[in-house]
C-alpha cells in the first residue's frame, strides 16, 4: 500500500526542546515538502527538498531544520528558535504537478 | 506572484442541496489549479486539478470546477450535498518554480451539511 506515513500524530513539547517529525513515503517519489497549518489560514511552506542530499527553505524556514539522507525520509526538527511552533504539521511528496500529503503531525508546545 | 482568494471562510448547504465554493485566482503565468479537501485532523486529498486542458474539471465525488479565464475563477460545485462532503477545503494555484512544484494555498472554506 503506498502512501506516506507521519510519525507521532501528537506530539507536546516543552518550551525550549527540540523535537523532530518523521515524515516517510514509499511512493518513490523525488521531491518533498513540509508544511504547516495554522487556523483560518492555508498552508505556508516551511523546506523542500528536490533530491537526495538537497533541501531548500520555504516561505517560513526560521526555526527549523531538515535532512534529507534517504528518498524515503524527510524529518523535520522544529528547534527552541521557533517562536510559536503550536500547529498542525503536513508533509507532502510528488513527482508531477500532484502533491500527496500525509496525515499530519499536531505539535502542542505546554 | 501567484495567490488565491476564497471569497466565503464558511459555507452551510442542506444535504441534497447544490455546494458552491467560491476561488480567485491571480497568476503571471498560465496557472495550474487544484481543489484540495481535508476532513479534521487529516491530510489533504487532490478532488481535482486544471492544467491547461478542458476548462470544465471532473474529479472525484461528484465535484466538478470550471476555470474562467475573463472572471479569474475557478469556482468548486456539486449539484446535490452528501453528509460526508463536510470538511475544509482549499483552492490551490501551482507558481513556478526552480524545478519544483511550488503551491500557493487559500486560506479555507468551512463547508458545513445539515440534515
Amino acid at each position: 500500500d503506498g502512501g506516506i506515513t507521519q510519525s507521532p500524530k501528537y506530539l507536546f513539547r516543552k518550551e525550549g526542546q527540540n523535537v523532530t517529525l518523521s515524515c516517510e513515503q514509499n511512493l518513490n517519489h523525488d521531491a518533498m515538502y513540509w508544511y504547516r497549518q495554522d487556523p483560518g489560514q492555508g498552508l505556508r511552506l516551511i523546506y523542500y527538498s528536490q533530491i537526495v542530499n538537497d533541501f531548500q527553505k520555504g516561505d517560513i524556514a526560521e526555526g527549523y531544520s531538515v535532512s534529507r539522507e534517504k528518498k524515503e525520509s524527510f524529518p523535520l526538527t522544529v528547534t527552541s528558535a521557533q517562536k510559536n511552533p503550536t500547529a498542525f504539521y503536513l508533509c507532502a511528496s510528488s513527482r508531477t504537478d500532484e502533491q500527496f500529503f500525509g496525515p499530519g503531525t499536531r505539535l502542542t508546545v505546554l | 506572484a501567484q495567490s488565491v482568494t476564497q471569497l466565503d471562510s464558511h459555507v452551510s448547504v442542506s444535504e441534497g442541496t447544490p455546494v458552491l465554493l467560491r476561488c480567485n485566482y491571480s497568476s503571471s503565468y498560465s496557472p495550474s489549479l487544484f481543489w484540495y479537501v481535508q476532513h479534521p485532523n487529516k491530510g489533504l486529498q487532490l478532488l481535482l486539478k486544471y492544467t491547461s486542458a478542458a476548462t470544465l474539471v471532473k474529479g472525484i465525488n461528484g465535484f466538478e470546477a470550471e476555470f474562467k479565464k475573463s472572471e479569474t475563477s475557478f469556482h468548486l460545485t456539486k449539484p446535490s450535498a452528501h453528509m460526508s462532503d463536510a470538511a475544509e477545503y482549499f483552492c490551490v494555484v501551482s507558481a513556478p518554480g526552480t524545478g519544483f512544484q511550488k503551491l500557493v494555498f487559500g486560506t479555507g472554506t468551512r463547508l458545513l451539511v445539515s440534515p
